[in-house]
């Protein structure tokens, strides 16, 4: 069953703590993305990868870090240098960066 | 930088009308133009491409427009039903395509 799975799908951070949040792809892309979605908004690019060990910040970087040590894999650290977190975190894939994106099924991240 | 706007932010029409959402972008220099849907508290699913070569794409009772000259994309939804009911967002890709930049959404909802 090939797609994009995004873990866990609620999440609770306390005040001064690092999370992380999971998202695999069994698509064999090569490209992924992670986004950031606020109520009755459209959604921001946080990073993105294009190739195994490659990342590049998004729009909104700033708090946020990722690895990208497989293909499959591409984990978000929520720092606590982001003093906003809470939201609704969007995973993606495509073939390139030139092709259609797959999303996963989001992760939503709360503040304790 | 490139701005995405999306008018109506919600629209309530009755089952069976034909409908068209309107997105609308800054920058004419596009990569591609996505619409996608999102239905509450889930990711999103990829409904048309659009390249910027193109004029318009069509996928069974949806017809997606593009006008790079004027930064306007309209999706067309013909013969409404309840199940359309969910949040459409386009989304415009950067020249080098590896970036889009999402509209905020117009969410739907068909009356039976």
């Amino acid at each position: 069953d090939g797609g994009i799975t995004q873990s866990p799908k609620y999440l609770f951070r306390k005040e001064g703590q690092n999370v992380t949040l999971s998202c695999e792809q069994n698509l064999n892309h090569d490209a992924m993305y992670w986004y950031r979605q606020d109520p009755g908004q459209g959604l921001r690019l946080i990073y993105y990868s294009q190739i195994v060990n490659d990342f590049q910040k998004g729009d909104i970087a700033e708090g946020y870090s990722v690895s990208r040590e497989k293909k499959e894999s591409f984990p978000l650290t929520v720092t606590s240098a982001q003093k906003n977190p809470t939201a609704f975190y969007l995973c993606a894939s495509s073939i390139t960066v030139l092709e259609t994106q797959y999303f996963g099924p989001g992760t939503r991240l709360l503040v304790l | 930088k490139q701005e995405v706007t999306q008018i109506p932010a919600a629209l309530s029409v009755p089952e069976g009308e034909n409908l068209v959402l309107n997105c609308s972008f800054t920058d004419s220099a596009i990569y591609n133009l996505q619409w996608f849907r999102q239905d509450p508290g889930k990711g999103l699913t990829s409904l048309l491409l659009i390249q910027s070569s193109q004029r318009e794409q069509t996928s069974g009772r949806l017809n997606a427009s593009l006008d790079k000259s004027s930064g306007r994309s309209t999706l067309y939804i013909a013969a409404s039903q309840p199940g359309d009911s969910a949040t459409y967002l386009c989304a415009a890709a950067d020249n080098a395509g590896n970036m889009l930049t999402f509209g905020g959404g117009t969410r739907l909802m068909v009356k039976p």
